[in-house]
């Protein structure tokens, strides 16, 4: 089992609608959670992260975790044709120093 | 505010030769990381700097080295390149080291022939 999966993609939705990606990580002991968008060529941009159970919201976005279930998600509300990127899961496992892991990230599309 | 920045944008370089990458943290972070982006592959961890010591490594061959100098500013070489070296990569940087959110630079895209 991968440290960090997220849901395989690519995800299409229509502009305007709810985007939904999805995140599980194997270690319980996880601490920190981070989602990052990233765009072709270009390097991850932080949009947000989430420490505690329950929803975090920042304008159209909306982080959820839930550590007994071992999952986070984040949901992109009115979906935008510039939000089509590759969306990244981070996680500072327990055991880690410094080291984020990853998931495989999720491709965006939102289509007019 | 500037954000982490990194030179150069652009590095080619053939098999064997050694390369180095440039970056230049967040003014009053300590902290500094590289990853590696591969084609196809996920961010794969590489250093952790802070206060000029190297503070946990990633699963990467002894030719890839780095330090971290005064100014928190740091350098990663890369020593008898190989194909399979070609990648984007990224620095970041943070406020304190551990667990502290962590910002990423434009990063580096290196090309070995």
């Amino acid at each position: 089992q991968k440290e960090v999966e997220q849901n395989s993609g690519p995800l299409s939705v229509p502009e305007g609608a709810i985007a939904s990606l999805n995140c599980t990580y194997s270690d319980r002991g996880s601490q920190s959670f981070f989602w990052y968008r990233q765009y072709s060529g270009k390097s991850p941009e932080l949009i947000m992260f989430i420490y505690s159970n329950g929803d975090k919201e920042d304008g159209r976005f909306t982080a959820q975790l839930n550590k007994a279930s071992q999952y986070v998600s984040l949901l992109i509300r009115d979906s935008q044709p510039s939000d089509s990127a590759t969306y990244l899961c981070a996680v500072f496992l327990s055991t880690s120093y410094g080291k984020l892991t990853f998931g495989q990230g999720t491709i965006l599309t939102v289509h007019p | 505010e500037a954000g982490v920045t990194q030179s150069p944008t652009h590095l080619i370089k053939t098999r064997g030769q050694q390369a180095t990458l440039r970056c230049s943290p967040i003014s009053g972070h300590t902290s500094v990381y590289w990853y590696q982006q591969a084609l196809g592959l996920g961010l794969q961890f590489l250093l952790w700097y802070d206060e000029g010591e190297e503070r946990n490594r990633g699963n990467f061959p002894p030719r890839f080295s780095g330090r971290q100098f005064p100014n928190y500013s740091s350098e990663l070489n890369v020593n008898a390149l190989e194909l399979e070296d070609s990648a984007l990569y990224l620095c970041a940087s943070s406020l304190r080291g551990l667990r502290d959110t962590q910002y990423f630079g434009p990063g580096t895209r290196l090309t070995v022939l």
